[in-house]
């Protein structure tokens, strides 16, 4: 089944405590990205990338870091996770970002 | 940069009900108008997607449309059920906004028994 899976699925952590949420697709797809979304602010997206080895900051990449060193996975780092990143993330993959994107199930995160 | 905007924000229909839900953009060189569903505290579930070339796309009650010379999508929904009760967001990507995907706030419809 084509999928984008994410984990974990919930996670409360504390400030400061590095972190790592986890995206693999199996589609073979080149383009994934990062969404956060909060209430009253939508999704906004996070970083992006093109290919392997290729990444890009999108609208609020602050405290974020990311990496591409496979195809199908496309981790989300927060080193030093704040209380204002508490949000629900989404991953999202797409052969190329004019087509069709698939997102995975979500993130809930809660930084206390 | 790329602005979507959805109204309303919120809509309430008996179920039987036809409706239409309004999503507008801001930058015509938009690449492609895509519509999504979100249940409470869930994933995007994708709706239909319609490319900069085409007018509509249609999916079972679903039908999508795009005009790009008034920077308008909507998406009707036919004879309406409670379990299309659900968050709906609608998401353009165009040249002007670096591929990304620029999301409205989305229109919560819920359908009455």
């Amino acid at each position: 089944e084509a999928q984008v899976t994410q984990n974990p699925r919930y996670l409360i952590t504390v400030t400061g405590k590095k972190l790592t949420v986890t995206c693999s697709q199996n589609m073979n797809h080149e383009y994934m990205s990062w969404y956060r979304q909060d209430p009253g602010l939508g999704l906004r997206q996070i970083y992006y990338s093109m290919n392997v080895e290729v990444t890009d900051k999108g609208d609020v990449p602050e405290g974020y870091k990311v990496s591409r060193k496979e195809k199908r996975n496309f981790p989300l780092i927060l080193e030093s996770p704040s209380p204002n990143q508490t949000s629900l993330y989404f991953c999202a993959s797409s052969p190329h970002p004019i087509y069709e994107q698939y997102f995975g199930p979500g993130t809930r995160l809660t930084v206390t | 940069k790329q602005e979507v905007t959805q109204i309303p924000a919120a809509l309430s229909v008996p179920e039987g009900e036809n409706l239409v839900l309004n999503c507008s953009f801001t930058d015509s060189a938009i690449y492609n108008l895509q519509w999504f569903r979100q249940d409470p505290g869930k994933g995007l579930t994708s709706l239909l997607l319609i490319q900069s070339s085409q007018r509509e796309q249609t999916s079972g009650r679903l039908n999508a449309s795009l005009d790009k010379s008034s920077g308008r999508s909507t998406l009707y929904i036919a004879a309406s059920q409670p379990g299309d009760s659900a968050t709906y967001l609608c998401a353009g990507t165009s040249r002007g906004s670096n591929y990304k995907l620029t999301f409205g706030k989305g229109t919560l419809l819920t359908v009455n028994p």
